[in-house]
C-alpha cells in the first residue's frame, strides 16, 4: 500500500495564480482532510470529507476549495494564491465512524508552497 | 479557546535518558481521544501513541509511553532511553465525541533534541 500520497512535493506560485494540490489514499479510508502547517502555530485544519461527496470546513478554510468525488481522493484548490497561503500542506486520512475516535491519521509526506 | 497546550517550545535530553513532554488539554466533552505525533527533520508525520478518555491504563508503544492524568487534563509522552533519531517535533491532537470525531486539533509541539 502506497499509504495517502501528495503531489507535488513543492510548488512556487505568483500572487493571484491558483492551483490544485493533489491527494490520494489506498486504504479505503472514509476520513479525510487538509492541514497547513506553520512555524509556532501547529498544524491548523483547513477541511475535512467524512466520505465522498460530504466536505466541510475547518478552522482556516478561506481561501481554500475542496471536493470529494470519490473514496480515493481530496484534492485541495487554491483559488487564487495570496502570500499568506505560503506554507506546508499535509493530506491526511482515517478510518471512519464508528472508530473514529481512537483512529490514528494518516499523513501524507506534504507538499511546500511558496507564494510569491 | 486553545483545545491543546504544549508549553515547552524545546527540550534537551542526553542520550540513554527519559524525557517528558507535556501536554495539557481543554474539553467538557467525556469522549475523546488524544495522540501523539512525532515530526523529523525530514517533514512527515509519524504517529507514535494513542490514548481514549476511557482507558483504565496509561497507553504504551515500545519506548513511548502516555502518562494520563484525566483529573488535571494531561497527557504527557515519555519517552524512555532516548535515542539520536528521537531528535524532532512532537505535536500532540485531540479529537472529541462532541464534533463527531472528525477534526483532530493540534498543540504547537515541542523541539526535542538529544544530545550524545
Amino acid at each position: 500500500n502506497a499509504g495517502v500520497t501528495q503531489t507535488p512535493k513543492f510548488q512556487v506560485l505568483k500572487t493571484g495564480q491558483s492551483m490544485t494540490l493533489q491527494c490520494a489514499q489506498d486504504m479505503n479510508h472514509e476520513y479525510m482532510s487538509w492541514y497547513r502547517q506553520d512555524p509556532g502555530m501547529g498544524l491548523r485544519l483547513i477541511h475535512y470529507s467524512v466520505g465522498a461527496g460530504i466536505t466541510d470546513q475547518g478552522e482556516v478554510p478561506n481561501g481554500y476549495n475542496v471536493s470529494r468525488s470519490t473514496t480515493e481522493d481530496f484534492p485541495l484548490r487554491l483559488l487564487s494564491a495570496a502570500p499568506s497561503q505560503t506554507s506546508v500542506y499535509f493530506c491526511a486520512s482515517s478510518r471512519g465512524r464508528p472508530s473514529s475516535y481512537n483512529s490514528p491519521l494518516h499523513f501524507g509526506n506534504g507538499t511546500r508552497l511558496t507564494v510569491t | 479557546a486553545q483545545k491543546i497546550t504544549q508549553t515547552q517550545p524545546g527540550m534537551f535530553v542526553q542520550e540513554k535518558e527519559a524525557v517528558t513532554l507535556d501536554c495539557t488539554y481543554d474539553t467538557s466533552d467525556p469522549s475523546y481521544g488524544l495522540f501523539w505525533y512525532k515530526q523529523p527533520s525530514s517533514g512527515e508525520m509519524i504517529f507514535l501513541i494513542y490514548q481514549g478518555s476511557y482507558d483504565q491504563q496509561n497507553a504504551t508503544e515500545g519506548r513511548y509511553s502516555l502518562n494520563f492524568q484525566k483529573a488535571r487534563k494531561s497527557a504527557n509522552l515519555v519517552i524512555s532511553a532516548s535515542q539520536l533519531g528521537d531528535s524532532a517535533m512532537y505535536f500532540c491532537a485531540m479529537r472529541e465525541g462532541s464534533t463527531g470525531f472528525q477534526k483532530l486539533v493540534f498543540g504547537t509541539g515541542t523541539r526535542l533534541l538529544v544530545s550524545p
